[in-house]
């Protein structure tokens, strides 16, 4: 069965960055994007950027484009997404996703999410 | 880039039928067939229920059904049942800023 197990829960200070990772298994890996997704402390879901495991090719959302990286390792089926420049408003539960069925919004496999939570 | 526009709450009782909304733009919403509905329980990760509009995957209730017109698309649940009662989102492909965009989401209360 598909799984994406997300590494453990990590507590940052302002202006640091975190690096979450997002091991996948029970399927192609380099076959579909994987997708980032956040989730603040009551609020909705926000979409971050995805990463072709194939070709290592990403797409950011525009408001984070400048903070964070999406890459993956091959070797290990895991895809990884950095945070830089961290922010209290960036303390949420991060996500990944496997796309599809259908296109680009679809995910109907999602890891566990990881909790960053940014305080001094 | 703002998200797309969904009620913030929805209540039904027991065996009725409610929808929700989702209204976005013409650069989302209303240009492309590619709108998906999650349902989140507190503490989990979201799960899909429809993706291209209209499309169920396997082992989704037909219970659940989706549906666009112009730059609104609509989820609508039947025999609503207690174990319903969690948040709903819905994502378009857009144009935009981001690929991806999310609705607010929509608490249903049952």
């Amino acid at each position: 069965q598909v799984q994406l197990v997300q590494s453990g829960a990590e507590v940052k200070r302002p202006g640091a960055s975190v690096k979450v990772s997002c091991t996948a298994s029970g399927y192609s890996f380099s076959a579909y994007y994987i997708h980032w997704v956040r989730q603040a402390p009551g609020q909705g879901l926000e979409w971050l950027g995805r990463i072709n495991p194939s070709t290592g090719g990403t797409n950011y959302a525009q408001r984070f484009q400048d903070r964070v990286t999406l890459t993956r390792d091959m070797s290990t089926k895991t895809a990884y997404m950095e945070l830089v420049s961290l922010a209290s408003d960036d303390t949420a539960v991060y996500f990944c996703a496997k796309e599809g069925p259908g296109v680009v919004v679809s995910s109907d496999s999602w890891g566990q999410g990881t909790r960053v939570t940014v305080s001094s | 880039q703002s998200a797309l526009t969904q009620p913030a709450s929805v209540s039904g009782s027991p065996g009725q039928s409610l929808n929700i909304s989702c209204t976005g733009t013409k650069a989302d919403v209303g240009r492309y067939q590619y709108i998906s509905w999650y349902q989140q329980e507190p503490g989990k990760a979201p799960k899909l229920l429809i993706y291209d509009v209209s499309n169920r995957p396997s082992g989704v209730s037909a219970r659940f059904s989706a549906s666009k017109s112009g730059s609104t698309a609509s989820l609508t649940i039947s025999g609503l049942q207690a174990e319903d009662e969690a948040d709903y989102y819905c994502s378009s492909y857009s144009s935009g800023p981001s690929l991806v965009i999310f609705g607010g989401g929509t608490k249903l209360t049952v």
